[in-house]
């Protein structure tokens, strides 16, 4: 079964900073993707950024873009020039290639301060 | 719009009282699912369908049922609710695609249920 980790469950940053979120994930498969979803206040889960195993090229999207590290099973999140509408609960997911579940870590509460 | 939306938004109910959370999904797909959302442990899928009349468990299907009548719904069913039931539930659905495709999940708002 996979399993995946965050192990920060807070995080708290000052506007503007650069901030990594740490995701970590157990798998013996080799076809998979890897997800960060955006929870803000409102509770709607808003799909940050993906990343599909087979590719080495690190996925970005705009100010928020990834480190993968496939043979060290690691995930992190880098959201740059943070601003305050990125306070969110942040959550990372796993998928197996075909399959219909998505395996999610804990969540890391982030707080971007003004 | 292309959406996924559950009722009721939020319920307070009482042990033993069977409630249904309902969920719709207006963009055809076939793959529907049920997760639950509690603190420390992120989500967790209850139960998924790949089709109509296709269900099967997820990871903590315990004390939950569902059925798939039509493709677009996907009701949640808890015939006698307990307070560990407490929790936020998330209905999801997809395209589904191939062993090496990949079709977005797209997430309900979301419906907080206490049970007291």
């Amino acid at each position: 079964a996979q399993t995946v980790t965050q192990s920060q469950p807070e995080m708290s940053v000052q506007e503007a900073e650069t901030v990594t979120l740490s995701c970590t994930y157990d798998t013996s498969e080799n076809n998979y993707y890897l997800f960060w979803y955006k929870q803000p206040p409102s509770r709607q889960m808003i799909l940050v950024i993906r990343q599909e195993a087979y590719k080495q090229q690190n996925a970005t999207e705009n100010r928020f873009s990834v480190n993968f590290q496939k043979a060290a099973k690691s995930f992190s999140l880098k959201i740059s020039d943070s601003q305050l509408g990125d306070t969110a609960m942040y959550f990372c997911a796993f998928m197996k290639s075909g399959a219909q579940k998505l395996v999610f870590g804990q969540g890391t509460r982030l707080t971007i301060n003004p | 719009e292309a959406q996924v939306t559950q009722n009721p938004r939020y319920l307070i109910t009482v042990t033993g009282k069977k409630l249904t959370v309902t969920c719709s999904q207006n963009m055809n797909h076939e793959y529907m699912s049920w997760y639950r959302q509690d603190p420390g442990l992120g989500l967790r899928q209850i139960y998924y369908s790949m089709n109509v009349e296709v269900t099967d468990k997820g990871d903590v299907p315990e004390g939950y049922k569902v059925s798939r009548k039509e493709k677009r719904n996907f009701p949640l069913i808890l015939e006698s609710p307990s307070p560990n039931q407490t929790s936020l539930y998330f209905c999801a659905s997809r395209l589904a695609g191939g062993l090496s495709s990949y079709n977005e999940q797209f997430f309900g708002p979301g419906t907080r249920l206490t049970v007291l």
